[in-house]
């Protein structure tokens, strides 16, 4: 029943390693978002996609790749993981049509990297 | 650039003392404005937003926000605070018109309650 859900909740993981974080919403929207949340709990967004196609791409190092299989799903990779990165990571979700349109969060990855 | 500011970092209420946080935003056309809630280790909820119709609009949990064009203001009441208010709220904007519905966040509240 979990309109947005995220896999895994935890990462720990060392410098230089690759991780993927997923994301999946079963509202049928058609735009998903990832934020990042840092330790000062500033929330910032990182990427957004419309029906699979990119439409924000926010000053974030190519080390960050997002992928969308299809419209429910959002996927972020990141590449050679730095100390920087840690940090809780937000998907979203909403319809695309009207900008005043709530957007969904999903309960956020905890990455630590050590 | 649309942003908003979020006046005062934490604010400690006592139980069924009012809730006031304020938001101030800067744009010279009406933003749509949002007012979201973070529980601790939870994502955002939503409480409540403005999109250019009823100037005064009530949300979830008895919140409310009155949009004030005159002082670029939104800010966030509810009449007597409950112990599970205790969060982070966050004020937030998408600028009008849009066409990436890019939503930018203020700093964040957090708020305590006080037995």
């Amino acid at each position: 029943d979990t309109a947005v859900s995220q896999t895994p909740k935890y990462l720990v993981t060392q410098m230089g390693n690759d991780k993927s974080i997923k994301c999946e919403q079963n509202l049928g929207h058609d735009t998903m978002y990832w934020y990042k949340q840092d330790s000062k709990k500033f929330l910032k967004i990182m990427f957004s996609y419309n029906n699979k196609e990119l439409i924000i791409n926010e000053t974030v190092p190519n080390r960050f790749s997002p992928k969308s299989p299809d419209k429910a799903h959002l996927n972020l990779h990141i590449n050679s993981l730095e100390l920087g990165d840690s940090a809780v990571y937000f998907c979203a979700s909403s319809p695309w049509g009207t900008a005043g349109d709530e957007q969904f969060f999903g309960p956020g990855t905890r990455l630590t990297v050590l | 650039a649309q942003s908003v500011t979020q006046l005062g970092s934490h604010v400690s209420v006592s139980e069924g003392a009012l809730v006031l946080l304020r938001c101030n935003y800067s744009s010279s056309v009406p933003p749509y404005l949002f007012w979201y809630v973070q529980y601790p280790n939870q994502g955002l909820q939503l409480l409540l937003k403005y999109t250019s119709a009823a100037t005064l609009v009530k949300g979830i949990n008895g919140f409310e926000a009155e949009f004030k064009k005159s002082e670029t203001s939104f800010h966030l009441t509810k009449p007597s605070a409950h112990m599970s208010d205790a969060a982070e709220y966050f004020c937030a904007v998408i600028r009008t018109p849009s066409n990436d519905y890019k939503l930018s966040f203020g700093a964040g509240t957090t708020v305590t309650v006080r037995a």
